[in-house]
């Protein structure tokens, strides 16, 4: 089936560093979105990206569907970027979403 | 735009009760559909649906019934809750089925059973 992997399964780092957070998918993509799942649980729309670079502040994200991965990049991170990243692939013409399992991310003051 | 909302936020029920999860959008989205959350499982798809009067199962359905009478509402209804059902429930929509449509999440619902 559809696989989806996302790495590394956790990271922790020191505020003001840098961090890239990678996803692979086994299979053409025509939905890519990253989420970010803050510490009450909340999923928060980081990026729509099935293709192309796009940047929001601090964060940034890659997806080359022709090699089947994408990166989120998080610069001079802060202890609010502290959570679960994922990613996401859509199905063709059902809209089901297919998460990966997820970045855990610690960032210490 | 409230978005997508979820009502309640926490639930706990007896083995055996029946509940309902509520979920509303108000952005004219077509699309909607339920997941569950469990720990070190990430998220799975229980059902779906692409317009008013349709819907679909989704990768675990089992234990869990929707309808889509309106396009702004999608229930999701517990028959006989059980200990396994135990998990945080996320409602999400997006513009159209198409997949090419970035999906928005509701707050979600955290359910015990006991």
């Amino acid at each position: 089936g559809i696989q989806v992997e996302q790495s590394p399964p956790d990271l922790i780092l020191q505020e003001g560093a840098n961090s890239t957070l990678r996803c692979n998918f086994s299979d053409s993509v025509n939905n890519l979105q990253w989420f970010h799942q803050n510490p009450w649980g909340q999923l928060i729309n980081l990026f729509y990206i099935p293709s192309g670079t796009k940047q929001n502040g601090r964060l940034s994200a890659t997806t080359v569907a022709t090699e089947r991965y994408s990166l989120l990049y998080i610069s001079s991170s802060q202890t609010t970027d502290s959570g679960v990243y994922f990613c996401a692939r859509g199905t063709s013409n059902t809209g089901k979403l297919i998460f990966g399992q997820g970045t855990t991310l610690q960032v210490k003051p | 735009n409230a978005g997508v909302t979820q009502t309640p936020k926490f639930q706990v029920l007896k083995t055996g009760q029946s509940m309902t999860l509520q979920c509303a959008q108000d952005m004219n989205h077509e699309y909607m559909s339920w997941y569950r959350q469990d720990p070190g499982m990430g998220l799975r798809l229980i059902h779906y649906s692409v317009g008013a009067g349709i819907t679909d199962q989704g990768e675990v359905p089992n234990g869990y019934n929707v309808s889509r009478s309106t396009t702004e509402d999608f229930p999701l209804r517990l028959l006989s809750a059980a200990p396994s059902q135990t998990s945080v429930y996320f409602c999400a929509s997006s513009y159209s089925a198409s997949g090419h449509n970035e999906q928005f999440f509701g707050p979600g619902t955290r359910l015990t059973v006991l």
